[in-house]
């Protein structure tokens, strides 16, 4: 199966802060998922992104398909922005996650 | 509702025992997936639905794990002789149609004691 990288596992951020996060992903892909769990466990959907660029508010999201790596990028960090941010990608239909970027915003 | 939801929330068990775990997806989405998290770790698929029929069931870890779909909307994981190592979250998604973005459920989240 394909498999899916993310960097870096943890990141710590004074709030107002910016910060990438990246995805590497072993063969082609036809989409890809941005999540954030959230400390109770749900998962939110960020973007459903192939390819481009895309933004929503404060994140936005890269992906390379022809390059296997998907960026998300997250401006003017807040609290609430703690928690793991996952990104997922389609083989047969089912989702391969990364072990996911652990996130935490300081007052 | 609007989203995916999932009972019971939580469910606390002996090793040994039966666990049934129910999914409502999104009204209208004819694909529906199961997936284990644990701790520390991202969701694992398990299997996925289109329909009534299972199409994929490749990420059951073995036959003491079944899921069903009789009337192609909500879904029931059941877990037969529960072992210890079978305690996670276990997440439901649903999503238009096979392939297209999958919406997830908050989660039960079971422990076999």
């Amino acid at each position: 199966g394909i498999q899916v990288e993310q960097s870096p596992p943890d990141l710590i951020l004074q709030e107002g802060a910016n910060s990438t996060l990246r995805c590497n992903f072993s063969d082609s892909v036809n989409n890809l998922q941005w999540f954030h769990q959230n400390p109770w466990g749900q998962l939110i959907n960020l973007f459903y992104i192939p390819s481009g660029t895309k933004q929503n508010g404060r994140l936005s999201a890269t992906t390379v398909a022809t390059e296997r790596y998907s960026l998300l990028y997250i401006s003017s960090s807040q609290t609430t922005d703690s928690g793991v941010y996952f990104c997922a990608v389609p083989s047969d239909y089912k989702l391969s996650f990364g072990a996911g970027t652990t996130v935490t915003v300081r007052a | 509702g609007a989203g995916v939801s999932q009972t019971p929330s939580n469910k606390v068990t002996e090793k040994g025992k039966y666990v049934e775990l129910r999914c409502d997806p999104i009204s209208g989405h004819t694909a529906l997936y199961w997936y284990r998290q644990s701790l520390g770790q991202g969701p694992e698929f398990l299997i996925y639905f289109q329909g009534t029929g299972a199409a994929d069931d490749s990420g059951l870890p073995n036959d003491r794990f079944f899921a069903v779909r009789p009337e192609g909307s909500v879904s029931t994981l059941k877990i037969q002789r529960t072992e210890r190592g079978d305690s996670a979250v276990y997440l439901c998604a649903s999503s238009f149609s096979g392939g297209n973005e999958q919406f997830f459920g908050p989660g039960t989240r079971l422990t076999v004691l």
